[in-house]
């Protein structure tokens, strides 16, 4: 199947400052891609919508200026969230869409924010 | 509008036991797949099967198998004879024609004790 990388698989930042999450799908092109979010003994929810090329959609609730997504190549999504704060903490993943039906997921990044 | 309802939070069993796990959806769409996924402690989710609306024969793979039935919108998963690497949360996920996306349900905890 498929592959997609996220990088980074966990990071640890202070309350205030910024972290970056890539997601690369390597062994194909994805116009969209999404991510997901899962707080602890949770399920995963959609938080946005990356699509090449144009805005990303947001899921109602999620905060576009905090979580700033930019998806400037057919390979590549970022999710920024700006200003961290300790509820931001939590499993960040995201998904490449071939088509609809089909989706590879990369690994998951854990952010904890201190 | 569309949802996915896994009513067992968590499940135990003792290894070799048979366990069903649940999972009934609900959606407008005519054209829509649904998932299976594990996730082990490491976070990754693991895809186990996808299944679109059009095709409702069971299928069989190993000790998984799966029961899709349209006419109570149920999509269960049997693990045959449990084994303790079986441990995880397991997700069911809707994907319908006109999202992309998934929509996960709240996720199973199954715990196989030796």
């Amino acid at each position: 199947g498929a592959v997609v990388s996220q990088h980074p698989s966990w990071v640890i930042c202070k309350s205030g400052t910024s972290v970056k999450i890539e997601c690369r799908s390597l062994d194909f092109q994805a116009t969209t891609m999404f991510w997901y979010r899962q707080f602890p003994k949770q399920s995963l929810m959609l938080m946005a919508t990356s699509n090449e090329g144009s805005k990303a959609t947001y899921e109602q609730g999620v905060e576009k200026d905090k979580f700033l997504i930019n998806h400037a190549s057919l390979t590549l999504s970022t999710l920024t969230v700006t200003s961290a704060h300790p509820e931001d903490s939590s499993f960040y993943i995201c998904s490449a869409l071939i088509r609809v039906g089909e989706q590879y997921f990369g690994p998951g990044t854990r952010l904890t924010v201190t | 509008a569309q949802k996915v309802t896994q009513a067992q939070t968590e499940i135990s069993v003792v290894e070799k036991e048979d366990v069903t796990l649940d999972c009934v959806y609900e959606t407008r769409d005519t054209t829509y797949y649904l998932f299976w996924y594990k996730q082990p402690p490491s976070g990754e989710l693991v895809f186990l099967i996808r299944r679109n609306s059009f095709d409702e024969q069971n299928e069989i793979s190993g000790r998984y198998s799966w029961n899709f039935q349209k006419s109570t919108s149920s999509f269960n998963f049997t693990i045959t004879a449990s084994q303790v690497v079986d441990s995880a949360v397991y997700f069911c996920a809707l994907s319908e024609w006109s999202q992309g996306n998934l929509i996960f349900g709240k996720g199973t905890k199954l715990s196989v004790k030796p």
